[in-house]
């Protein structure tokens, strides 16, 4: 079946700085969804990439589609403290795979 | 606000108890989804249902089941339940293949 895989699990981040999460599916995707957990709560969606090499972004965050579509990414650039929690991409073929999810913290 | 609402918001039990979580979908929306979250682990998709019923199915066990009821409203049915059990579920809804919504979810303890 399918599975997406995310890395890294943590990400550990100095205020300011950029940094980037992975997913990748074992198998081609028709889309790929982007969610937000903060501490606490409960995710939240971010974005849903459809065409292959399709680029996003909302803000300082920058998502991405492999062409092959079974990649994807988020980048983040000038990292703030409000950018804390997981990040969670899921992978949609004829249901939703979620990956383990990159849990951010930042240093300020 | 997501419009999905979750009771209870917290259930502690004992182990071999028998609970039940209820989900409300947002205003007009056909498919409901369980998901499990264990500590430190991501979402464990469970299973989906469409308009009343089974759309999807995903690491549920035997011992769990789910229905979804003709006002659209859904419930998680956890028997015989284990220690590793205790998890938060969550329960999320959409008007299609897109985004899902998430409700605030459940926390289950099992003692």
């Amino acid at each position: 079946g399918q599975q997406v895989m995310q890395i890294p699990q943590y990400q550990h981040v100095q205020e300011g700085e950029d940094f980037t999460t992975y997913c990748n599916s074992s198998t081609t995707l028709s889309n790929i969804q982007w969610y937000k957990q903060r501490p606490g709560g409960h995710p939240v969606f971010l974005i849903q990439l459809v065409k292959s090499g399709e680029v996003k972004k909302q803000k300082r965050l920058t998502f991405q589609f492999g062409e092959a579509k079974k990649n994807s990414s988020l980048h983040i650039t000038a990292t703030q403290t409000t950018d804390v929690g997981t990040y969670f991409c899921a992978g949609n073929d004829y249901k939703l795979s979620f990956g383990a999810g990159t849990t951010v913290t930042v240093r300020a | 606000d997501s419009g999905v609402t979750q009771t209870p918001k917290h259930l502690i039990t004992a182990t071999g108890q028998r609970v039940t979580l209820r989900c409300s979908p947002r205003s007009g929306d056909l498919s409901v989804y369980w998901y499990q979250q264990s500590l430190d682990q991501g979402l464990q998709f469970l299973i989906q249902y469409y308009n009343g019923e089974e759309r999807a199915k995903g690491n549920i066990l035997e011992r769990f089941s789910a229905q979804q009821f003709p006002d659209l409203h859904s419930e998680l049915n956890l028997s015989s339940l284990e220690l590793g059990d205790s998890a938060l579920y969550f329960c999320a809804s959409s008007g299609g293949y897109n985004e899902q919504f998430f409700g605030p979810g459940t926390r289950l303890t099992v003692l």
